[in-house]
């Protein structure tokens, strides 16, 4: 069975300074991974995806996620954050056998202070 | 398109009261999926559809949870009797099979209250 776990519940940080949100799948199968974005009473949001070819997908917000295959990982990095970015990530991974269906990580509380 | 509409958008209930969360995908899309998500268990997928036809519904909480899809255009979610613990929001999505990776897309979600 397919399991996305986000080895962070809760990462703060300050207003300009870089973020690594930390993913982690188990599949024996191909994958397509996911980032969903959740803003406060909203909800979730594709952020990015990566589904073949280059490994390092980008978001038009300046997020970017890399596919690395022998570490089972699809992190989340932005160099540089703003407080518009405070929300909840979810991970998320399809393929195999889920037939149509994502399994989601537990999320990661990203929270940006001034 | 207007994509994923869910209604009401807010309910509060007392307890024993029959609920129904009401929800209409984006035209087009073949699966749909009803989660709900707390505080203490995150996102869960409660069951899912593929041209109307329940697929997995192992995610129900119990026999007091049901869900219907008549049409392609409409599914339901019902909890009779509702109880306190299951104030959440439900969230419905719906996405594409032949869209490559089924990604999904979500509605604002119904926030239930359990008084």
């Amino acid at each position: 069975a397919q399991s996305v776990t986000q080895l962070d519940s809760q990462v703060p940080v300050f207003e300009e300074a870089p973020v690594e949100l930390r993913c982690n799948y188990s599949s024996s199968v191909s994958v397509y991974l996911f980032w969903y974005v959740q803003y406060p009473n909203q909800g979730l949001q594709l952020l990015l995806k990566y589904l073949s070819g280059s490994t390092l997908v980008e978001s038009i917000n300046g997020f970017e996620a890399e596919f690395n295959k022998s570490q089972t990982s699809f992190h989340l990095r932005k160099p540089s954050v703003h407080i518009s970015d405070t929300a909840e990530y979810f991970c998320a991974a399809a393929g195999g056998t889920s037939y149509g269906k994502l399994t989601f990580g537990q999320g990661t509380i990203l929270t940006v202070h001034p | 398109d207007a994509g994923v509409i869910q209604s009401p958008r807010h309910e509060v209930t007392e307890m024993g009261q029959e609920v129904t969360l009401r929800c209409k995908p984006i035209s087009g899309h073949d699966y749909l999926f009803w989660y709900r998500q707390t505080m203490m268990r995150g996102l869960e997928l409660l069951i899912y559809f593929n041209n109307n036809v329940p697929i997995d519904d192992s995610g129900m909480p119990e026999d007091r949870f049901s869900a219907k899809m008549p049409n392609a255009s409409f599914s339901t979610l019902k909890i009779q009797p509702s109880e306190p613990r299951d104030s959440a929001v439900y969230f419905c999505a719906s996405s594409l099979q032949a869209q490559r990776g089924y990604e999904q897309y979500f509605g604002p979600g119904t926030r239930l209250t359990v008084t």
